[in-house]
C-alpha cells in the first residue's frame, strides 16, 4: 500500500510555479521520497528525490519539511509540456524487495 | 545514450495464446524491474531481476507469467494461454545499483481479443 497522499488534481496556469504537494506521516527514518510523473501513454520519468535536505535539479526542487512527514515538488515555470501525473513515492533504496509502489498520483493540468 | 527499450509497443494476442515482451535495459545497467498498470489503475510492481537471478517476484501471478534476465540479450516478461484480464501496459525499469533511481521504458501494451 502506498504511505503517501496526494491530491487527486491540481491545475497550473502556463509559466507560474506548480506547487505539488505530498503527505507522508508515516515515512521513517531511512526512506527517502521520490517523484516521478507519467505523461500520457509514456513510461513513468524519474524527477527528483531527496532524504531530509532539500533538492534541486535541472527539472525541479524538492523542499522536505524538517519533521519529513511532508514535501512538495516544485516545478519552476510550467510548461504545457509538464501536464502529467506526479507520483510521490517513499521507499528505502536497496531494501529488498526494491519496488516502487506507485498510489494515485497528482493529475496536473497547466493550462495557457 | 539510449534510455529503456521495449519491445513491441504494441502487441496484439487471442485468448489462450502466447505473450513474449521484451527489455533491454539502460547500457550499463543490470537491474531490471517489470511493472504492469491495467487500465485506469496505477502500476503495481512485478518482478525484480539482476542478470541471470530472480530476486524478488512477489507481485507476479503465481501462474502463467514468468521472467527472466539472461546473462546476454534481453529481459522477458513471458505470458503463457493470455486472458482478457492481461490487458495492461507492461512497464520495464532498469538501473545501474539497486540503490540508484529506477528508469522506466515506454512500455508494451498487451490487447488480448
Amino acid at each position: 500500500d502506498a504511505k503517501t497522499t496526494q491530491p487527486p488534481s491540481m491545475d497550473c496556469a502556463e509559466g507560474r510555479a506548480a506547487n505539488l504537494p505530498c503527505n507522508h506521516s508515516t515515512i521513517s527514518g531511512n526512506e527517502y521520497v521520490y517523484w516521478y510523473r507519467q505523461i500520457h501513454s509514456q513510461g513513468p520519468q524519474y524527477i527528483i528525490h531527496g532524504l531530509k535536505n532539500n533538492e534541486t535539479n535541472e527539472m525541479a526542487s524538492l523542499i522536505i519539511t524538517e519533521d519529513r512527514k511532508s514535501s512538495t515538488l516544485i516545478l519552476p515555470h510550467a510548461t504545457l509540456r509538464d501536464t502529467a501525473v506526479y507520483y510521490c513515492i517513499v521507499r528505502v533504496p536497496d531494501n529488498a524487495g526494491n519496488m516502487l509502489t506507485f498510489g494515485g498520483g497528482t493529475r496536473l493540468m497547466v493550462k495557457p | 545514450n539510449a534510455g529503456v527499450m521495449q519491445n513491441p509497443r504494441h502487441l496484439v494476442r487471442r485468448r489462450g495464446q502466447e505473450a513474449r515482451l521484451r527489455c533491454s535495459p539502460m547500457k550499463g545497467h543490470s537491474h531490471v524491474y517489470w511493472y504492469r498498470q491495467l487500465p485506469e489503475e496505477g502500476l503495481k510492481f512485478m518482478v525484480y531481476l539482476q542478470k541471470e537471478n530472480i530476486i524478488d517476484e512477489s507481485g507476479m501471478p503465481k501462474e502463467r507469467f514468468s521472467a527472466e534476465f539472461p546473462k546476454e540479450g534481453p529481459s522477458i516478461l513471458r505470458i503463457q494461454q493470455v486472458v482478457r484480464g492481461d490487458s495492461a501496459a507492461y512497464f520495464c525499469a532498469s538501473s545501474p545499483h539497486s540503490n540508484q533511481p529506477q528508469h522506466f521504458g515506454d512500455g508494451t501494451r498487451l490487447s488480448i481479443l
